[in-house]
């Protein structure tokens, strides 16, 4: 069985500052996907990243950047610079054979 | 391009009553999925179609809940009777899966919001 954990529940930090958002995961397979999704207020989940368990090399888009430890089974999402369009709940996934669970999710609040 | 398209997007009914909700999954994408996303949890997998072919539906309570893709598009989840833990967000998403190894992204619509009274 997989399972996803997300121990942040509720994040606040002012604007400007760097978040980051802890992703635990657990399963037995060498072979799962790992994904992060936004959910903003309006509630439509959007896609951030796709990693595949082979591919540990960490990445960067914009503001945003993962942090792939397979070691510690980990898949930690950094926001750098935070603004207040990043307020939204974000949400880490594990996919194994096509089964997908998701994580409790994280509320991130920016501040003005 | 046209996103996922579900309908509608609230939904008040009591309970024992029966709620149907809709999903138009963007075009030529062959797997769709429906979630319950209950308040302060994650999206929690109830079906997944492959075409109009049922990949998984472990967590479907499938006494009261059904599902169907008819010729691969469009997708209906009922409830039938509801209870009063069914209010939830019920998520539709759809991913293409065409030469992609492994799952590929799924992309959501809007949601339906169900309130069970």
């Amino acid at each position: 069985a997989q399972k996803v954990t997300q121990a942040q529940t509720e994040i606040s930090v002012v604007e400007k500052e760097d978040v980051t958002l802890d992703c635990v995961y657990e399963t037995r397979d060498t072979t799962y996907y790992l994904f992060w999704y936004k959910q903003p207020p309006s509630g439509e989940l959007v896609f951030l990243i796709r990693r595949n368990s082979f591919d540990e090399q960490n990445e960067i888009s914009g503001r945003y950047s993962w942090n792939f430890q397979k070691s510690t089974s980990s898949f930690n999402f950094t926001i750098t610079a935070s603004q207040v369009v990043d307020s939204a709940v974000y949400f880490c996934a594990l996919t194994v054979y096509q089964k997908v669970t998701f994580g409790t999710g994280t509320k991130l609040q920016v501040i003005p | 391009e046209a996103g996922v398209a579900q309908s509608p997007r609230y939904k008040i009914i009591e309970k024992r009553q029966s709620v149907a909700f809709w999903c138009n999954p963007i075009s030529g994408h062959a797997t769709l999925y429906w979630y319950q996303q209950i308040l302060g949890q994650g999206p929690k997998l109830l079906i997944q179609f492959q075409n109009n072919g049922v990949v998984d539906d472990s967590q479907l309570p499938k006494d009261r809940f059904s599902a169907e893709r008819l010729k691969g598009v469009d997708s209906t989840l009922k409830i039938q009777p509801a209870k009063l833990e069914d209010s939830a967000v019920y998520l539709c998403a759809s991913s293409l899966d065409l030469d992609v190894v492994g799952p590929d992204t799924q992309y959501f619509g809007p949601g339906t919001r169900l309130t069970v009274l």
